[in-house]
């Protein structure tokens, strides 16, 4: 069975400060990874995906992730935080089996920024 | 491109009643799929519909169905609600790569 862990519940950083966000998954194949944000009250939204080819991937609102088969991560980085990155990121692993698309979530890391 | 409707946004109910909410997917997106989210339990997957047919189906009680229309509208339905029940609840739809979500049913049983 897939799953995801997100390690940490809640991360407090500095506006300007950089940031790494870990995410560990489970998964027997080459997995699909994305990372997902949600802000107070609203859905998600999708940051970066990976499905293959290069390991770095670029996403938007500055964001970048790595995958590192070895480790089983995909953290997410971005190297200058802003006030408005304040929200719950989500790791995600999806697979396709049977014809279908599984999608498991980790339990989401709350990003809190101070000035 | 319009993205992915839920209906309605907010919505309180008693002990006992059933729910009805709406997902309108992204034009094209064949592939419906809602999850709980709670504080507690994080996202949970209820189930996934695809061409009118449930497809996959997550570990909830038999109080949760839901449906998908020929148009790929779908719906979920929750009977003899309970307290626990209070959620948001995440309507996505995909073409079989990433999910794109709806900004949710927010649902307080009372």
């Amino acid at each position: 069975a897939q799953s995801v862990t997100q390690p940490d519940i809640h991360i407090t950083v500095s506006e300007g400060a950089s940031l790494e966000l870990r995410c560990n998954y489970s998964y027997g194949a080459t997995p699909y990874l994305f990372w997902y944000v949600q802000s107070p009250g609203q859905g998600l939204q999708l940051l970066l995906k990976y499905f293959s080819g290069d390991t770095l991937v670029q996403g938007i609102k500055g964001f970048e992730a790595e995958f590192k088969r070895s480790q089983s991560s995909f953290n997410l980085r971005k190297p200058s935080v802003h006030w408005s990155d304040a929200a719950e990121y989500f790791c995600a692993v999806g697979s396709t089996s049977g014809g279908y698309q599984k999608v498991t979530f980790g339990t989401g890391t709350k990003l809190q920024v101070i000035p | 491109k319009a993205g992915v409707t839920q209906t309605p946004r907010y919505l309180i109910k008693t002990r006992g009643q059933q729910v009805t909410l709406s997902c309108s997917p992204i034009s094209g997106h064949r592939s419906v799929s809602w999850y709980q989210q709670t504080p507690g339990q994080g996202l949970q997957f209820l189930f996934e519909y695809f061409s009118e047919t449930q497809r996959n189906k997550g570990n909830f009680p038999g109080r949760f169905s839901g449906r998908q229309f020929s148009n790929s509208r779908s719906e979920m339905n929750v009977s003899t609600l309970e307290l626990g029940d209070s959620a948001l609840y995440l309507c996505a739809s995909s073409t079989g790569g990433e999910l794109f979500f709806g900004e949710g049913s927010r649902l307080t049983v009372l």
